[in-house]
């Protein structure tokens, strides 16, 4: 079965450094998501991305944070200098299309900010 | 706007009995309701959604949800519980009003404990 794949699974920085997490969607969906969850929290949402270009974001995702799909396959999300408050489980998502289609998720990219 | 409610933080049950872990939401048009289970040190796994047609939506596992418009509520169901039902569970909602954007909206979770 297709998956979404992350990396790294876990990464532990120190506060002010950039951040990138990579993604690789399932290989034939068009929309693109980043979800987050800060530890015994809720699932948020942070951006959607399609045709090459953010759809949504919330008030979260704010000028530290960009996403980007530099090729074919991967879909990255950068954080330009974490805060010790950007510490969370990071998911990314994707579907075939809008709508009711299925989200699929990752494992998940745990980010520690010290 | 769209939100979500899990008004449960954590529901137990013992293995063999029913179980019911609840969710309304809030949506200015019509949603798209789905159900999302989330196991240690793992991601989101879909369990079912609601688009249109029957009220009662079968799903992964077992479970089955039905849809309640007037009460605006999308409970999750399994006749007889499973120690390895023991989880997270996320109920989330898509408005699918004419204004509104494709991002899918998630309760808080409801941790499932199910004892043998």
């Amino acid at each position: 079965e297709p998956e979404v794949t992350q990396t790294p699974s876990h990464q532990v920085t120190q506060m002010g450094q950039e951040v990138i997490l990579r993604c690789v969607p399932i290989s034939n969906h068009l929309y693109f998501y980043w979800y987050r969850q800060i530890l015994g929290q809720k699932v948020e949402f942070l951006v959607s991305f399609y045709n090459n270009e953010i759809s949504e974001k919330s008030e979260i995702f704010d000028d530290q944070f960009s996403v980007e799909r530099p090729d074919g396959s991967n879909f990255t999300l950068k954080i330009r200098s974490t805060k010790l408050e950007d510490s969370a489980m990071y998911f990314c998502a994707s579907t075939g299309g809008a709508g009711a289609n299925v989200l699929t998720f990752g494992a998940g990219s745990r980010l520690t900010v010290l | 706007a769209q939100s979500v409610a899990q008004p449960e933080d954590q529901v137990k049950v013992a293995e063999g009995n029913p179980l019911t872990v609840k969710c309304t939401y809030s949506v200015s048009g019509n949603p798209y309701l789905f159900w999302y289970v989330q196991y240690p040190n793992r991601g989101l796994q879909f369990l079912l959604k609601y688009i249109t047609g029957d009220n009662l939506v079968k799903g992964s596992y077992g479970f089955e949800a039905e849809f309640n418009k007037s009460q605006t509520s999308f409970h999750l169901k399994k006749p007889s519980a499973l120690v390895s039902d023991s989880a997270l569970y996320f109920c989330a909602v898509r408005d699918i009003g004419s204004n509104a954007g494709n991002m899918l909206t998630f309760g808080g979770g409801t941790r499932l404990m199910v004892k043998p």
